[in-house]
């Protein structure tokens, strides 16, 4: 059992859609990420989230815009996507947030997107 | 910018047989994480390491923090089935929210 819950587990979209991820943490963590993760790759890192405010953005396209209501919930808003943009994206919660240590991230399971 | 290379990227062992990755950064690490990946699951957290030259046992997993902060490894002795999977090592980059991780070491195993 995993402790942060993404959903959907799965969606699929068209390149015209605007759809969102959900990803909830109950653990107190003051840290969340977005991940995207293609087929036999590693995690790679799209956004994190301070104390609810954005903190790094990896260059990501504008068609994907973060959100974090409050410190228990992060959202990606997904539009205009294109195909190649079809991933697994994996939200993490982090404790720790210093200069020197992440601290371990704690990673749901996942949701599985393609964009036809 | 940094990079984190695995190595093997990928073995194929049969129970019982002992299996290592190594991982390699291209800069010095603070500390380095590590973590599994089941096929179709997510990554979960192993372990972390922090001192130059640290190791530390799970079991029957050995991992290794190179002396020069730049290097580690996992060593599992006698592979099960329920090892398979694909280990991660991961490393700070930047600013500690920023982890990297490396290539990746995808384990078969074999009856």
């Amino acid at each position: 059992d995993t402790e942060v819950t993404q959903t959907p587990k799965h969606l699929v979209m068209g390149m015209t859609n605007k759809k969102s991820l959900k990803c909830e943490q109950h653990m107190g963590h003051r840290a969340m990420y977005w991940y995207k993760q293609k087929a036999k790759k590693p995690p790679e890192l799209m956004f994190v989230y301070s104390y609810e405010k954005l903190s790094i953005n990896e260059s990501v396209p504008s068609r994907f815009s973060p959100e974090c209501p409050n410190s228990s919930l992060l959202n990606l808003h997904l539009h205009a996507l294109q195909p190649e943009d079809s991933a697994l994206y994996l939200c993490a919660s982090s404790r720790a947030r210093d200069f020197v240590n992440t601290g371990e991230l704690f990673f749901g399971e996942g949701s599985r997107l393609t964009v036809l | 910018g940094q990079q984190v290379m695995q190595i093997p990227q990928y073995q194929h062992v049969q129970e019982g047989e002992d299996f290592t990755t190594y991982c390699n950064s291209s800069t010095t690490l603070s500390n380095i994480q590590w973590y599994k990946q089941r096929p179709g699951g997510h990554p979960v957290f192993l372990i972390q390491l922090v001192k130059s030259g640290e190791v530390k046992k799970q079991k029957r997993l050995t991992f290794q923090f190179g002396e020069a902060k730049k290097n580690s490894s996992l060593h599992i002795t006698a592979t099960q089935t329920t090892d398979v999977g694909t280990y991660f090592c991961a490393g700070p980059s930047g600013t500690a929210s920023k982890l990297t991780f490396g290539t990746g070491t995808r384990l078969q195993v074999t009856l």
